[in-house]
């Protein structure tokens, strides 16, 4: 079946630092794969998303490129902030596209200043 | 636009007690799940419904009951509650372009 696996956490940086989360996944034919942040409190929101091969999905300085090769959505920001403190989550929805999302176990980021 | 509601916030229950976790949405979306997040394993679907009448199993529906009654509305009931239902429980919609919008999360405590 359908999984994703990410980097353990948590991940902590200083302020400016560069910023990878690993993420792989296992699925049949051409998922679309997504990265949400759930910042303390509150519930899951979309931060990018790529839906076919060598797509680069990228939102607030974040980025990510759907690699089809290494089945990998690896998620950078080249100078991360506090206020990127949050737990990313890397998810699928298989190719059948029910609207089902798989989620990988999310990476809890801390940025310190 | 208030998007996805989900009541209560926190709850804490007795072990075979029953309650309902309410979730509705105003944006006319026909997709609709309940997710739990447990620590170290993410999210994962419970009950999911593709429009009014129709509800299908996620991944883990043991325990847990839906219905799905209108487009807006789409409760989770725990009949009799156990401690591993402690959770923090999230109800989602689709929109047209794929993206799921989730509720603030209801953290549930079974004692």
């Amino acid at each position: 079946g359908n999984s994703v696996t990410q980097m353990e956490g948590p991940v902590t940086l200083s302020e400016e630092a560069f910023l990878t989360i690993n993420c792989t996944y296992t699925a049949t034919g051409y998922p679309s794969l997504f990265w949400y942040v759930q910042y303390p409190g509150e519930g899951l929101q979309l931060l990018l998303k790529a839906t076919k091969a060598d797509d680069k999905g990228s939102n607030k300085g974040f980025e990510a490129t759907y690699r089809k090769e290494t089945t990998s959505f690896h998620l950078e920001k080249g100078s991360v902030q506090v206020s990127d403190s949050a737990v990313y989550f890397c998810a699928l929805r298989g190719s059948s596209n029910t609207g089902k999302l798989i989620f990988g176990q999310g990476t809890t980021l801390q940025v310190k200043p | 636009n208030a998007g996805v509601t989900q009541t209560p916030k926190f709850q804490v229950l007795k072990t075979g007690q029953s309650m309902t976790l309410q979730c509705a949405q105003d944006m006319n979306h026909e997709y609709m799940s309940w997710y739990r997040q447990d620590p170290g394993m993410g999210l994962r679907l419970i009950h999911y419904s593709v429009g009014a009448g129709i509800t299908d199993q996620g991944e883990v529906p043991n325990g847990y009951n839906v219905s799905r009654s209108t487009t807006e509305d789409f409760p989770l009931r725990l009949l009799s509650a156990a401690p591993s239902q402690t959770s923090v429980y999230f109800c989602a919609s689709k929109g047209n372009t794929g993206e799921l919008f989730f509720g603030e999360g209801s953290r549930l405590t079974v004692l």
